[in-house]
C-alpha cells in the first residue's frame, strides 16, 4: 500500500540557519503531495502542496519540489525562525484507488533556538 | 470563528465507558474524516464519511464507531473505552473538488485520557 517515509526529528536548529526534511514516499499512479504544519496545541494546516511531477509548492518561505523519479517531496526552508518551532507532517494522496485518503509521515518535531 | 469545531477538547475517563466526540464544521465540505495522532506514529485514520449515507472504515476502526447525524456533524464513539485508546483525536474535513488535490482541514483536537 502507499506510505511515507520522512526522517525523524527532532530537528534543532539556530535561527537562520537552513532547513530540510526529507520526504519520500511509495505510491502508484500520480498522487497529490502535501506538506501539514502543526504548532503546538494546535490541530494541523497545510502548509504546502504539489499535484503533478516537477510542480514546486511554496508558502511562507517554505519550499517542496515534487519529484517523481525519485519519488520525493523534501521541504526547505532558508532562513528558520523561532515562530517555525512545529511538528512537520509530509501526507501523500493517491489518485483514484482507496478514495484518494490522505496518508501520512509519522511526523518531524523542529526547534528553532534564538 | 473556526471553521471545524471539536468537543470536548479534553476527556478523562475509565476503563469501559462510553465515549462521544463531536465534531462540526461551517465549510460546508462534504467529506468528513476522524483520525488519532500517537507520538511516533503520525495520523492514523479511524473513519472517513464521503456523505451523510457514505460511511467507511479507515486503517484503524475496530473498537470505535461514527454516526454522520448532518452534513456539518460527524461523531466518533468508543463503545467501551480501553486505555490503549488513549490519543489525540483530530476530525477534518474536505470538498469535493474534481482534482485530488483538495486540502484537508483539522479541527484543534480532543485529547482522550482513559484510564
Amino acid at each position: 500500500g502507499d506510505s511515507v517515509t520522512q526522517m525523524e526529528g527532532p530537528v534543532t536548529l539556530s535561527e537562520e540557519a537552513f532547513l530540510t526534511i526529507n520526504c519520500t514516499y511509495t505510491a502508484t499512479g500520480y498522487p497529490s503531495l502535501f506538506w501539514y504544519v502543526q504548532y503546538p496545541g494546535e490541530g494541523l494546516q497545510l502548509l504546502l502542496k504539489a499535484t503533478k511531477a516537477d510542480d514546486k509548492g511554496s508558502n511562507k518561505g517554505f519550499e517542496a519540489t515534487y519529484r517523481k523519479e525519485t519519488t520525493s517531496f523534501h521541504l526547505e526552508k532558508g532562513s528558520v525562525q523561532v515562530s517555525d518551532s512545529a511538528v512537520y507532517f509530509c501526507a501523500v494522496r493517491q489518485y483514484g484507488g482507496s478514495q484518494g485518503n490522505l496518508i501520512f509521515g509519522k511526523g518531524t518535531k523542529l526547534s528553532v533556538k534564538p | 470563528d473556526a471553521d471545524v469545531t471539536q468537543t470536548p477538547r479534553n476527556r478523562i475517563t475509565k476503563t469501559g465507558k462510553r465515549i462521544m466526540l463531536e465534531c462540526s464544521q461551517t465549510k460546508g465540505h462534504d467529506r468528513m474524516y476522524w483520525y488519532r495522532q500517537d507520538p511516533g506514529l503520525g495520523l492514523r485514520l479511524i473513519y472517513y464519511s464521503f456523505d451523510v449515507k457514505d460511511i467507511n472504515k479507515g486503517e484503524i476502526s475496530d473498537g470505535y464507531s461514527v454516526s454522520r447525524q448532518a452534513q456539518a456533524k460527524f461523531s466518533l464513539s468508543l463503545e467501551s473505552a480501553i486505555p490503549n485508546q488513549t490519543a489525540l483525536y483530530f476530525c477534518a474535513t474536505s470538498g469535493t473538488s474534481a482534482g485530488w488535490g483538495d486540502t484537508q482541514y483539522f479541527g484543534p483536537g480532543t485529547r482522550l485520557t482513559v484510564l
